[in-house]
């Protein structure tokens, strides 16, 4: 596709339960990136896959949180045992590293709601 | 660690008036410097790159620009219109430019016809 896509758009769950969140890069482009985006918190950074590199971990909020990226493409958020303050709207972005600019261009984004 | 804060957090003008948004960080070993747009329950829409080594970019009726020594970005809007309203952010790139966004929490604008 001609833009980076996520699924799905929202997602409703149980405290709890296990979520998983889909993102599809642009084509071609090796950084993916996974941003949270809490009401009155702004956006904040969760994990950063480049190429074969093991990824950058730094921003997840606890170990109910993981990430992969298979085949240096499509990525998948999980969180494990939801709680209430994970409600969020979760953005994926992706860049090229052949151009000098790594502009990141983003997703739809994913609502989650957790009861 | 970088922190990025933008001023006003929200503002509302006539249709027709030009105005700026403000965005300043406080390390300026800044790669890059983008301005994105996000409109409600959408996601964000890049505006503006604005490269390290770059004063400003242009593209329609924005401005961007970037004093790194400073550490500030204004966002120039030109003969606003409502369909300008929006949330405004800007975010900065560090070091080698693979790495996260670190971003302000935003300005909302809102043009009034």
């Amino acid at each position: 596709g001609a833009g980076v896509s996520q699924s799905p758009s929202n997602k409703v769950t149980e405290k709890g339960k296990d979520v998983e969140l889909r993102c599809d890069p642009i084509s071609g482009h090796t950084a993916l990136y996974w941003y949270r985006q809490s009401l009155g918190q702004g956006l904040e950074f969760l994990i950063y896959f480049q190429g074969n590199s093991a990824p950058d971990k730094s921003g997840l909020p606890s170990d109910r949180f993981s990430a992969e990226r298979t085949g240096g493409s499509v990525s998948t958020l999980t969180i494990q045992r939801t709680q209430q303050e994970d409600s969020a709207v979760y953005l994926c972005a992706s860049s090229s590293t052949a151009t000098v600019y790594n502009e990141q261009f983003f997703g739809p984004g994913t609502r989650l709601t957790v009861l | 660690k970088q922190e990025v804060t933008q001023i006003p957090a929200a503002l509302s003008v006539p249709e027709g008036e030009n105005l700026v948004l403000n965005c300043s960080f406080t390390d300026s070993a800044i790669y890059n410097l983008q301005w994105f747009r996000q409109d409600p329950g959408k996601g964000l829409t890049s505006l503006l790159l604005i490269q390290s080594s770059q004063r400003e970019q242009t593209s329609g009726r924005l401005n961007a620009s970037l004093d790194k020594s400073s550490g500030r970005s204004t966002l120039y809007i030109a003969a606003s219109q409502p369909g300008d309203s929006a949330t405004y952010l800007c975010a900065t790139v560090a070091g080698s430019g693979n790495t996260p966004l670190v971003f302000g929490k935003g300005t909302r604008l809102s043009v009034i016809a």
